[in-house]
């Protein structure tokens, strides 16, 4: 098993410009989520997702989106990047027990730097 | 809402030292309550977990209780190591996830 894969892993991007981040489980998980970690600020939410299809917002979600078209796959959208998006993000999977939150898995990061 | 409150650090040890790294904890309902901990470089992975009351988690020497009474879930080992200087996260369920921001652990052979 692979677990929770991110691509790319390192970007350098100019304001304005868009990108989009890939996040792949192989773990059948339903809910998956994105982060971003900045330093002295902890893990912070910008949108989740609890089964294929669906999506809601997290903490932080001004300035991108996401889609969820397949159970394995959520994608983080910046359509026009800012400096303040530079930032670690984070995706990370889990299961729901009896409707409560199981552990998470989390993907190696993808570094983001706008200029 | 939820919230989670963990000591700011960074935590500096000497090796073989004693580890407490202090977690409390808001919420309604009775959350699962998590540690991560997160190596330079690197996600966050699961360190150990408790689901319930009284639960104590434990993983690679290191140990948490869930305690009601006082809404705390401390992280404790009785001797650290320097390949444990990494990032803790304190975390709590029960639906969406409510991390700590982190607690950063450097220990000095």
């Amino acid at each position: 098993n692979a677990g929770v894969t991110q691509t790319p892993k390192f970007r350098v991007l100019k304001t304005g410009q868009s990108m989009t981040l890939l996040c792949a489980q192989d773990m059948n998980h339903e809910y998956m989520y994105w982060y971003r970690q900045d330093p002295g600020m902890g893990l912070r939410l910008i949108h989740y997702s609890v089964g294929e299809g669906t999506t809601a917002k997290g903490e932080v979600p001004d300035g991108y989106n996401v889609s969820r078209l397949k159970k394995q796959n959520f994608l983080l959208g910046l359509e026009s990047a800012a400096p303040s998006q530079t930032s670690v993000y984070f995706c990370a999977s889990s299961y729901q027990t009896s409707g409560y939150t199981d552990t998470q898995y989390f993907g190696p990061g993808t570094r983001l730097t706008v200029l | 809402g939820d919230s989670v409150t963990q000591m700011e650090g960074p935590v500096t040890l000497s090796e073989e030292a004693f580890l407490t790294i202090n977690c409390t904890y808001t919420a309604t309902g009775y959350p699962s309550l998590f540690w991560y901990v997160q190596y330079p470089g690197e996600g966050l992975q699961l360190l150990l977990k408790a689901t319930k009351a009284d639960d104590k988690g434990s993983n690679k020497g290191f140990e948490a209780t869930y305690r009601k009474e006082t809404t705390s879930f401390h992280l404790e080992k009785g001797s650290v190591q320097v390949s444990d200087s990494a990032v803790y996260f304190c975390a709590l369920g029960p639906y969406i996830p409510t991390f700590g921001r982190g607690t950063s652990l450097i220990v000095h052979p």
